[in-house]
């Protein structure tokens, strides 16, 4: 069956940059993009962006622009979330998703970031 | 984009009907039948319940219902039981491959 087994919780200091990583096994890589999505502490879910593995295309939502970066490795069968210049508001539960079709079928256990000094 | 507008909480006793709404606009919610609904028990990972405003994933009980009229989507989740208590979410297709979410809403069983 599909899963998403995302990396362990990180603390970073507020500046630092963070990577969380997202490997998917029971499918075939290529076939889903994946998407990134945060939950801050009392927050709603928030998207942003994803990654087409099947073509390399990437879109990022406004609100992260220049600070995240999506990658793929389709050797391992994983993706990344590389957010930089932390911030307190940073703090969250990082999420990855496969899309099929506009809609979020299966999802990462969730990755906990918390940024503090 | 903003996100999405849902009430912040909806009560009901069990075996009753409730529906939760989320407001859009024309560019997200209102132009497209592209609107997804997801359950989050704190601690785990969101699960798919709606997608394409009115479809329910294999699986995923009857009690839960989409519908859309405009610029709002609904979520009817009938016959409440104790487990429905959860944070339910929608989610829209924006245009320009973007997706927006919206903030939230906290079902309790009473």
């Amino acid at each position: 069956q599909v899963q998403l087994v995302q990396s362990g919780a990180e603390v970073k200091e507020p500046g630092a940059s963070v990577k969380v990583f997202c490997k998917a096994s029971g499918y075939t890589f290529t076939n889903y993009v994946i998407h990134w999505v945060r939950q801050a502490p009392g927050q709603s879910l928030e998207w942003m962006g994803w990654f087409n593995v099947g073509n390399g295309n990437i879109k990022y939502s406004q609100r992260f622009k220049g600070r995240v970066t999506i990658t793929t490795d389709t050797s391992a069968s994983t993706a990344y979330m590389d957010l930089s210049s932390l911030r307190s508001e940073d703090t969250a539960v990082y999420y990855c998703a496969t899309e099929e079709s506009y809609y979020y079928h299966f999802w990462g256990q969730g990755t906990l970031v918390t940024v503090s000094s | 984009q903003s996100a999405l507008t849902q009430p912040a909480s909806v009560s009901g006793s069990p075996g009753q009907s409730i529906t939760i709404s989320c407001t859009g606009t024309s560019s997200d919610v209102g132009n497209y039948n592209l609107v997804s609904w997801y359950q989050h028990y704190p601690g785990k990972a969101p699960t798919l319940i709606i997608y394409d405003v009115t479809k329910r994933p294999s699986g995923v009980s009857n009690r839960f219902s989409g519908s859309k009229s405009g610029n709002t989507a609904s979520l009817t989740i009938s016959g409440l039981q104790a487990e429905d208590e959860a944070d339910y979410y929608c989610c829209s297709y924006a245009g320009d491959y973007t997706w927006v979410f919206g903030g939230g809403t906290k079902v309790t069983v009473l």
